[in-house]
């Protein structure tokens, strides 16, 4: 079992639709989760952290928890065009320093 | 925010040769520094982590005689692809952690540089 799975995707969403994008992890010890948005060519860029159960949002996009089901999400709103882009889960097994990513879900945004 | 500054963001060299790629915070020291490499469509893969003023410790199979890395400061941490070959050409990225913002650890996480693809050829 991988430590992060994701979907590879490519996961497409009409222009203004909801994205959701999902991931699990096998390390019930994981502190800290994180997604990250990454565009062809360049390096991955932070879009949200979360540490505890539960939704957090910020602007368009709202990161899940479920740590019972050790289980996070983003979910992106009314996604555009620029949205399209492979997006990392990422968590830290163990509760140490170090991250472990998913192999990213690719995400299309169609107008 | 915190900011990553990776250099050079491209760079090609003859095989046999060797190829130092730095990574610096800006704005933040950075306690400990992460060297990855991702290869076309595939995630990133954690190579080694680097702690200042201390020996990196590399992860599994990554050869720590080829991939030199050293993390002198809070502020600096540079890799050295010796003896490249073109199976080392990869994109290659840093990624710092410290603790910055008002209130120091309020904001404590990744971030990373820019990338640098390397081509050996």
């Amino acid at each position: 079992q991988k430590e992060v799975e994701q979907n590879s995707g490519p996961l497409s969403v009409p222009e203004g639709a909801i994205a959701s994008l999902n991931c699990t992890y096998s390390d019930r010890v994981s502190q800290s989760f994180f997604w990250y948005r990454q565009y062809s060519g360049k390096s991955p860029e932070l879009i949200m952290s979360i540490y505890s159960n539960g939704d957090k949002e910020d602007g368009r996009f709202t990161a899940q928890l479920n740590k019972a089901s050790q289980y996070v999400s983003l979910l992106i709103r009314d996604s555009q065009p620029s949205d399209s882009a492979t997006y990392l889960c990422a968590v830290n097994p163990g509760g140490g320093n170090k991250l472990t990513f998913g192999t990213g879900t690719q995400l299309k945004v169609e107008l | 925010g915190a900011v990553v500054s990776q250099h050079p963001s491209r760079v090609i060299c003859k095989s046999g040769t060797s190829v130092k790629i730095e990574c610096r915070s800006l704005d933040f020291q950075a306690t400990t520094m992460f060297w990855y490499r991702q290869f076309p469509k595939q995630s990133l893969m954690l190579m080694a982590t680097s702690n200042e003023g201390s020996k990196a410790t590399y992860e599994q199979g990554v050869e720590k005689d080829k991939f030199l890395i050293n993390h002198a400061s809070l502020t600096l941490s540079t890799l050295t692809v010796t003896s490249a070959h073109p199976e080392d050409s990869s994109f290659y990225i840093c990624s710092a952690r410290g603790a910055w913002g008002e209130g120091g650890a309020s904001n404590y996480g990744y971030t990373f540089g820019s990338g640098t693809r390397l081509t050996v050829v």
